[in-house]
């Protein structure tokens, strides 16, 4: 069975600060990893993904995430946030042959001016 | 083009009702999803089809019935709407062998 979990179902920060999200997961098998943002009243677009290869991945709108397999994680990160960055934030596993997303609770990214 | 679409995007309706959401897809991807998002945010499974064919059903009341008529198509048929169905449904789209799913705009049922 897999399994995801975000810490922190909500996380705010100033504009042009760190951001990190955090994403922790549990599979039997060799993991595909996800991150998706979702803003008010749209559907998930895909920021990034780990399949196979490098661990260091990066995505859309300046994020990146680190697949480190001891630690089972696969936090979020972007080195300056914005504004427009306010969103929700899912982290999602699966694996070959599995037909489904296990998504994570979410992590609401709120950014003060 | 829109990849992933949906419709409509907003159904509203009472209580005992039955309906329907349509999912198109122009990716070429041969498997199909549906999954709910409930009020939480909370995202779940509930359909997976391969190539028109069921092939994951998680525990969802059988007055949903997913229908899949071609590889590029998989509706939605929800009888005797009852108040806990409203949510936000998303259907999704991937090629087997590529994990990467791509997700619709989502469908925001409410039912009254």
């Amino acid at each position: 069975a897999q399994s995801v979990t975000q810490l922190g179902s909500h996380v705010s920060v100033s504009e042009g600060a760190l951001v990190l999200l955090r994403c922790n997961y549990s599979s039997s098998v060799p993991p595909y990893l996800f991150w998706y943002v979702q803003y008010p009243n749209q559907g998930l677009q895909l920021l990034l993904k780990y399949t196979t290869g490098a661990t260091l991945v990066k995505g859309i709108n300046g994020f990146e995430a680190e697949f480190k397999k001891s630690e089972t994680s696969f936090h979020l990160t972007k080195p300056s946030a914005h504004m427009s960055d306010a969103a929700e934030y899912f982290c999602a596993v699966t694996s070959t042959g599995t037909y489904k997303y296990i998504f994570g609770t979410g992590t609401r990214l709120k950014v003060l001016a | 083009d829109t990849a992933v679409s949906q419709t409509p995007k907003y159904l509203v309706t009472q209580m005992g009702n039955d309906k329907s959401i349509k999912c198109e897809q122009n990716l070429g991807h041969d498997t199909m999803y549906w999954y709910k998002q409930d009020s939480k945010k909370f995202l779940k499974i509930m359909f997976s089809y391969n190539n028109k064919e069921l092939i994951i059903n998680e525990t969802v009341p059988n007055r949903f019935s997913p229908k899949s008529p071609d590889k590029a198509h998989l509706n939605l048929h929800i009888n005797s709407l009852e108040l806990g169905d409203s949510a936000v449904y998303f259907c999704a789209s991937s090629l087997v062998g590529s994990e990467t799913q791509y997700f619709g705009p989502g469908t925001r049922l409410l039912v009254l």
